[in-house]
């Protein structure tokens, strides 16, 4: 069964930093590219980044390039995201998202449950 | 505001057929497949459709997509209660590089 399980969301202030991690299992994690979905409380989805199976490309969103930054660890069956300058608007529920095919990452085929990141002071 | 444009709602009784709307330009819809998801209430977002109208195993084929231009369409037919949901159309886009989502639709069934 395809498992896909995040940790590291919770309260930070703003300009504070925070690692998102997903957890992957039940598929082969190195031949299918991911993404990072946030949904903010009450509101629509909002793609975040995207990696492609190797690694080797990435993808941010405008909102926040240069802030966040997406990596993978084949070897551990991992996704990252990790976040710097936190604003307000931040606030959201990230969701670890697995790809139907290597480099595409437009077709999520299997989401995990959900992080909730608050930033807040 | 969504580059890409759905209705924020849409309703229908059960049975009834329904069509939720999906909007958007030469650089995303035009020129890449779109895909929908669907998001029942507290729930992680599932994908009902993919390349336009391709159907993931076990989503039922009541469910069906179609893509003309720079606008989608997502039929659902016998709507049923189970069918109240959020739904989302997606694609990539060429000028922004990476993906856009539709601001989503709330299905209600009456």
């Amino acid at each position: 069964e395809v498992q896909l399980l995040e940790s590291g969301g919770g309260l930070v202030q703003p300009g504070g930093s925070l690692r998102l991690s997903c957890a992957a299992s039940g598929f082969t994690f190195s031949s299918y590219a991911m993404s990072w979905v946030r949904q903010a409380p009450g509101k629509g989805l909002e793609w975040v980044s995207g990696i492609s199976a190797s690694g080797a490309t990435t993808y941010h969103a405008d909102s926040v390039k240069g802030r966040f930054t997406i990596s993978r660890d084949n070897s551990k069956n991992t996704l990252y995201l990790q976040m710097n300058s936190l604003r307000a608007e931040d606030t959201a529920v990230y969701y670890c998202a697995k790809s139907r095919l290597m480099v595409d990452t437009t077709q999520s085929d299997c989401w995990g449950q959900g992080s909730l990141v608050t930033v807040s002071s | 505001q969504s580059v890409v444009t759905q209705p924020p709602s849409a309703s229908g009784t059960p049975g009834q057929r329904v069509t939720i709307s999906c909007s958007g330009s030469s650089s995303n819809i035009g020129e890449n497949t779109v895909n929908w998801y669907q998001q029942l209430p507290g729930t992680a977002p599932k994908l009902l459709i993919y390349k336009n109208n391709q159907r993931p195993s076990g989503v039922p084929d009541r469910f069906s997509g179609s893509k003309s231009g720079t606008s989608a369409s997502l039929a659902i037919s016998g709507l049923q209660s189970e069918d109240e949901a959020d739904y989302y159309c997606a694609a990539w886009d060429d000028s922004l590089n990476g993906v856009v989502f539709g601001g989503g639709t709330k299905l209600t069934v009456l």
